[in-house]
């Protein structure tokens, strides 16, 4: 089945610093997206990236399909960036989504 | 604008009592819905999906079953408890061709399910 790995599994940084979180996919995936949890579980989607780079706010993403990976890099983090960073992939149009095991950003004033 | 709403907020049931969680949407019209359930400290996994009224696809097995009644709401039932049923149980709604598009993905406030 589709598998999704993310790193680091945490990450802890200081107000100010720029984070980089890593997903790589097992198979050669249609369709990439990448999700925050706040702490206290709410779930939002983020940057849709299939292919090559994508950007909203501070927000960078970065997907080489052929290498089956993707990144996510957060610019100038701030402490309400702090929370659990989800990538997950599915298969174009088949509706079943499998999601990476996430990255816990804490970000330290 | 669109609203999801799930229902209830939280719940503690006991091992082998039912169980029925309740999502709706408003503002949009035939909606593809999913369900995710979250363990504890863990990653997302989806349970069900359904592109239309009626029409019901299972992902995972973990003895529970979903349906849609309507167009706008979206139930997550079982007759029986188990205790690995606890978690955090996300619905969700989104357009366009497969759960993941350029079309975001919408979820609700989510449910939170302690079952001893």
């Amino acid at each position: 089945g589709q598998q999704v790995q993310q790193s680091p599994a945490s990450l802890v940084l200081q107000e100010g610093e720029n984070a980089e979180l890593q997903c790589n996919f097992s198979s050669t995936a249609t369709q990439l997206q990448w999700f925050y949890q706040r702490p206290g579980g709410s779930l939002v989607s983020l940057l849709y990236n299939p292919s090559g780079t994508k950007h909203t706010g501070r927000l960078t993403s970065t997907t080489v399909t052929k290498e089956r990976r993707s990144s996510l890099h957060i610019s100038s983090s701030q402490i309400t960036d702090s929370g659990t960073y989800f990538c997950a992939m599915e298969r174009r149009g088949n509706e079943k989504i499998t999601f990476g095991a996430g990255t816990k950003l804490t970000i330290k004033p | 604008a669109q609203t999801i709403h799930q229902w209830p907020v939280a719940e503690i049931k006991a091992v082998g009592s039912p169980l029925s969680l309740g999502c709706t949407i408003k503002g949009k019209s035939s909606p593809n819905l999913y369900w995710y359930w979250q363990a504890t400290g863990g990653t997302l996994q989806q349970l069900f999906y359904s592109i239309t009224v009626g029409q019901v696809e299972s992902v995972v097995q973990l003895n529970l079953s979903a349906s849609r009644p309507k167009d706008d709401q979206f139930i997550l039932s079982t007759e029986k408890l188990l205790l690995s049923h606890s978690g955090f149980y996300l619905c969700a709604w989104s357009l366009g061709l497969g759960a993941i598009n350029q079309d975001t993905q919408y979820f609700g406030p989510g449910t939170r399910l302690l079952v001893l």
